[in-house]
């Protein structure tokens, strides 16, 4: 299979733990987004990366969550100190940039804080 | 900025008739629309993209979908539903203007009957 992977695919914690997902993209795509998705709800953008820049991220994403893409590669998103509201699907997508683009999603990571 | 409004939250249709899923957008540039579905548990797919070029878009599965900008529409149709459309779809816009960050609608529930 070569689309979106993501790992875990399910995740439950305790309020305050922190957590961290992974993303691995297409292979030759070069930007990768995240996005969160809460039930009932379409997916929100969060942040993205071109290569290993991290280039706009989303007023969503609190000083307690924290993404990277080291080498432009795969890309990690953290939550700390995670509470009961950060409960929600994360949604990893990658794409190869242009102007009309299309991103290609991985199947999520269903996050649980109880 | 931009936005998405989907106009029916569900909808549901029996085997063998057509499907209508409405969508109006909102954006300040010549967008790109794009219809994704989610299956149960599963990522999101790509149904179709708009980008410019023909106004009627086909995409997987026996979908369509006009893009009419003086209505700022981008309707969803299928002339005859089968039970595996049973799905969420989400229409979603990207303007391009200097972010690529996508933005969905809340979402249409299809169910299909027997």
């Amino acid at each position: 299979d070569t689309g979106v992977s993501q790992d875990p695919r399910h995740k439950i914690t305790k309020r305050g733990q922190n957590v961290t997902f992974r993303c691995d993209p297409i292979s030759e795509h070069n930007r990768l987004y995240w996005y969160r998705q809460t039930l009932g709800q379409g997916p929100e953008f969060l942040t993205y990366f071109q290569n290993e820049a991290q280039l706009e991220k989303s007023r969503l994403l609190s000083d307690r969550f924290s993404a990277e893409r080291p080498k432009g590669s795969f890309s990690t998103l953290e939550i700390q100190r995670t509470e009961q509201g950060d409960s929600a699907m994360y949604l990893c997508a990658s794409s190869l940039a242009g102007v009309r683009e299309t991103q290609y999603f991985g199947p999520g990571t269903r996050l649980l804080v109880l | 900025a931009q936005s998405v409004t989907q106009l029916d939250s569900h909808v549901s249709v029996s085997e063998g008739t057509p499907v209508l899923l409405r969508c109006n957008y909102s954006s300040s540039y010549s967008p790109s629309l794009f219809w994704y579905v989610q299956h149960p548990n599963k990522g999101l797919q790509l149904l179709l993209k708009y980008t410019s070029a023909a106004t009627l878009v086909k995409g997987i599965n026996g979908f369509e979908a006009e893009f009419k900008k003086s209505e700022t529409s981008f309707h969803l149709t299928k002339p005859s539903a089968h039970m595996s459309d049973a799905a969420e779809y989400f229409c979603v816009v990207s303007d391009g203007a200097g972010s690529y960050q996508l933005t969905f609608g809340k979402g249409t529930k299809l169910s299909v009957i027997p």
